[in-house]
C-alpha cells in the first residue's frame, strides 16, 4: 500500500523568505499524481499544486514550486516570498488507483507559521 | 460556480443517535468520496463512489454507510455513532487529472 510521510510536524519562516516543506512517499506504481493541499484555519482543503509523475519538469504555480525526485520518491514544496496568508497546515497527497479504488493518500501534515 | 456543499457544518450528538451528513455537488462528476481528518493522521478515505449505485469501502469504513441514488448527492450515514467517530469530515468530488475538490467540512462531536 502507498504511504506518504511528512517528517516536519511544524515549520516557521520569516515573512518574505523562502521555506521548503518535505514529503516522501512509497509506491510500486510508475504513473501517479502527487499533490500539495493547503488547509487554512477555515479548515477548507485548497489545492496548491499538482505533479504528474510522467512529467520530468517540476510544477510551478506563482510562488509555489515543487522539487520532484521520482527515483528518490521525494516531493517537496517550496514557497517563495512567504506571505502571512500562507500560514496553514500543508498536506502532501498521493493519488492511488490500486485495486480500482481512487483515493488520495495523505501525509500527516506540516503546520507552517509565518512570522511578521 | 463549482460547488460542493455539506450539511450540517457542525454537529454535536450523543452516542447511538443516528445521523446523516449530506454532500451535494453541482459539477456533474461521477466520482465522489468521503474522508475523515484526525490530528496527526491526515485525511483517510471512508467510502467512495465511482457512479450512481456504485460504492465501495475506503480505508476506514467501519461504523459508516453511504448511498448514491443520484449523481449529485452522496450522503454519509452513521447508524450508531460512537465517540471515536468524533472528527472532521470532508466530502470530495473527483475532477480531471486526479484532482479532488473538497467540500467545506463537517465537524462532528459525539458525546
Amino acid at each position: 500500500a502507498q504511504t506518504v510521510t511528512q517528517s516536519q510536524p511544524e515549520m516557521s519562516v520569516q515573512e518574505a523568505e523562502t521555506v521548503t516543506l518535505s514529503c516522501t512517499y512509497d509506491t510500486s506504481e510508475s504513473d501517479y499524481y502527487l499533490f500539495w493541499y493547503k488547509q487554512p484555519p477555515s479548515r477548507q482543503m485548497i489545492l496548491v499544486i499538482r505533479q504528474e509523475a510522467y512529467k520530468q519538469q517540476n510544477a510551478t504555480e506563482n510562488r509555489f514550486s515543487v522539487n520532484f525526485q521520482k527515483a528518490a520518491k521525494s516531493f517537496s514544496l517550496k514557497i517563495s516570498d512567504s506571505q502571512l496568508g500562507d500560514a496553514a497546515m500543508y498536506f502532501c497527497a498521493y493519488r492511488s488507483e490500486q485495486g480500482g479504488a481512487q483515493k488520495l493518500v495523505f501525509g500527516q501534515g506540516t503546520r507552517l507559521t509565518i512570522n511578521p | 460556480e463549482a460547488q460542493v456543499t455539506q450539511n450540517p457544518r457542525y454537529l454535536i450528538t450523543v452516542t447511538g443517535k443516528k445521523l446523516t451528513v449530506t454532500c451535494s455537488q453541482n459539477m456533474n462528476h461521477e466520482y465522489m468520496s468521503w474522508y475523515r481528518q484526525d490530528p496527526g493522521l491526515g485525511l483517510r478515505q471512508i467510502y467512495y463512489s465511482m457512479n450512481v449505485e456504485v460504492t465501495d469501502k475506503g480505508d476506514v469504513p467501519e461504523g459508516y454507510k453511504v448511498s448514491r441514488k443520484e449523481k449529485r448527492n452522496f450522503p454519509l450515514i452513521l447508524e450508531s455513532p460512537s465517540p471515536n467517530q468524533t472528527s472532521l469530515y470532508f466530502c470530495a468530488v473527483g475532477l480531471n487529472l486526479g484532482t479532488q475538490y473538497f467540500g467545506p467540512g463537517t465537524r462532528l462531536l459525539v458525546l
